[in-house]
């Protein structure tokens, strides 16, 4: 299996610019999440669908925030209008089914001058 | 909400050493999953362990869920496993939201 892919892998924009990251889960996976790492705060959860449902977005840290899974193998994370401290790495991850291990992505790091 | 503690924060070792990680939470788990995180940034899963030991290669692991810890054994240590070992419990029971440790960076000297 190919994995969990994200892209991009690195993105670079200046703030006040509109931000879309892309996760690709392990097919046949039935929940997916949405994670953000930085040094002050670590590895942080956002959001987590199940069955392309979201489930729980108390993660998500102010309405500039939004994802979106419109199928089983496909979703995005925006960020609108950008700010440089949503500068961090960006990890999606899947699961088979709930409460099972977490299969993470590459990551894509984001930095918002 | 439940806390999770990892111990020691820094190990540095000479290779072929053996260490012990640990992770203790503040309450009651039914999911503790250990991943490390690569100097590349790849955060891989190592071990899905609510309860028991399980082995894998060099690497084993055992979570005492009635008192609250796990433990992660790392013998004959290569310099590919430096990095950042992370454990994560859920929030509460059932739930599939996982609490992330602060991690602990190991760096393993030739």
């Amino acid at each position: 299996d190919a994995g969990v892919i994200q892209s991009p892998r690195h993105e670079v924009t200046e703030m006040g610019q509109e931000v879309t990251l892309r996760c690709k889960p392990i097919s046949g996976h039935n929940s997916l999440f949405w994670y953000r790492q930085t040094m002050m705060r670590g590895l942080e959860l956002l959001i987590y669908f199940n069955n392309n449902v979201p489930i729980d977005d108390s993660g998500m840290p102010e309405d500039r925030f939004s994802a979106k899974m419109p199928n089983a193998s496909f979703s995005t994370l925006k960020i609108q209008p950008s700010e440089p401290r949503d500068s961090a790495v960006y990890f999606c991850a899947s699961s088979s089914t709930r409460g099972d291990t977490q299969y993470f992505g590459p990551g894509t790091r984001l930095t918002v001058l | 909400g439940i806390q999770v503690e990892q111990s020691p924060p820094d190990l540095i070792l000479q290779e072929g050493a053996n260490s012990t990680l640990r992770c203790n939470f503040s309450d009651s788990v039914n999911n503790l999953q250990w991943f490390h995180q690569n100097p590349w940034g790849q955060l891989i899963n190592l071990f899905y362990i609510p309860s028991g030991t399980k082995q894998n290669g060099r690497l084993s692991a055992t979570t005492v869920a009635t008192e609250r810890y796990s433990l992660l054994y790392i013998s004959s240590s290569q310099t590919t496993d430096s990095g950042v070992y992370f454990c994560a419990v859920p929030t509460q029971g059932g739930s599939e939201k996982l609490v992330f440790g602060k991690g602990m960076k190991l760096t393993v000297n030739p």
